[in-house]
């Protein structure tokens, strides 16, 4: 499967507890975003690395997370002192980059819920 | 700030008959449209786009149209199929440009096909 991956797929954790997420890109792929996603909502936008660089933050993006890209390949998504509110599902995108065609392919999500 | 957005929540269609998703925007420097398909507990999968300097873009069953001045875009689907049933999410984004990737998605209109 060439597709992007994320694991874990699930993840139930107690409130104050950290949790840490990895997403494997399409290997060709130079940039990798993260997104979340709530009930009824489309997903919105954490943040994104161009190779190993971290180029862009949201807002929504508070001081308790954390992105990783470390060699360009995978990244880690972590979150300290999970909150109640935290529970979504987090998503993976990568893209070649290149163009004004370029397409963003997203991974299976790992869906998180904080008790 | 809704800058994308997918006014009607659910659509139930004959199969065989054609589907019309509709997404309006806001923002003036959206330049590149994107349609994906999401079916329960994975990802978003992509389905097709436009850039505005198009006003159609055409792939198999699925046709995109682009009305620039009406900030309106819509997503027909013929003949539609039951595999079709699943929440149709319209993304937006400025061209291509360093700093400003990310996707902008609207909230989602959940397709039925009636067999």
């Amino acid at each position: 499967d060439t597709g992007v991956s994320q694991d874990p797929r699930h993840k139930i954790t107690k409130r104050g507890q950290n949790v840490t997420f990895r997403c494997d890109p399409i290997s060709e792929h130079n940039r990798l975003y993260w997104y979340r996603q709530t009930l009824g909502q489309g997903p919105e936008f954490l943040t994104y690395f161009q190779n190993e660089a971290q180029l862009e933050k949201s807002r929504l993006l508070s001081d308790r997370f954390s992105a990783e890209r470390p060699k360009g390949s995978f990244s880690t998504l972590e979150i300290q002192r999970t909150e109640q509110g935290d529970s979504a599902m987090y998503l993976c995108a990568s893209s070649l980059g290149t163009g004004i065609s370029d397409t963003q392919y997203f991974g299976p999500g790992t869906r998180l819920t904080v008790l | 700030d809704q800058q994308v957005k997918q006014n009607s929540p659910s659509l139930s269609v004959q199969e065989g008959r054609i589907s019309i998703l509709n997404c309006d925007y806001t923002n003036s420097m959206f330049d590149y449209f994107l349609w994906y398909k999401k079916y329960p507990a994975e990802g978003p999968t992509f389905l097709i786009s436009i850039s505005s300097i198009k006003d159609k873009n055409e792939d198999g069953r699925f046709t995109v149209f682009l009305n620039k001045s009406a900030k309106h875009l819509s997503l027909h689907i013929v003949p539609s199929q039951p595999g079709d049933s699943a929440v149709y999410f319209c993304a937006a984004r400025p061209i291509s440009n360093f700093g400003n990737e990310k996707l902008t998605f609207g909230t989602g209109t959940r397709l039925t096909i009636i067999p």
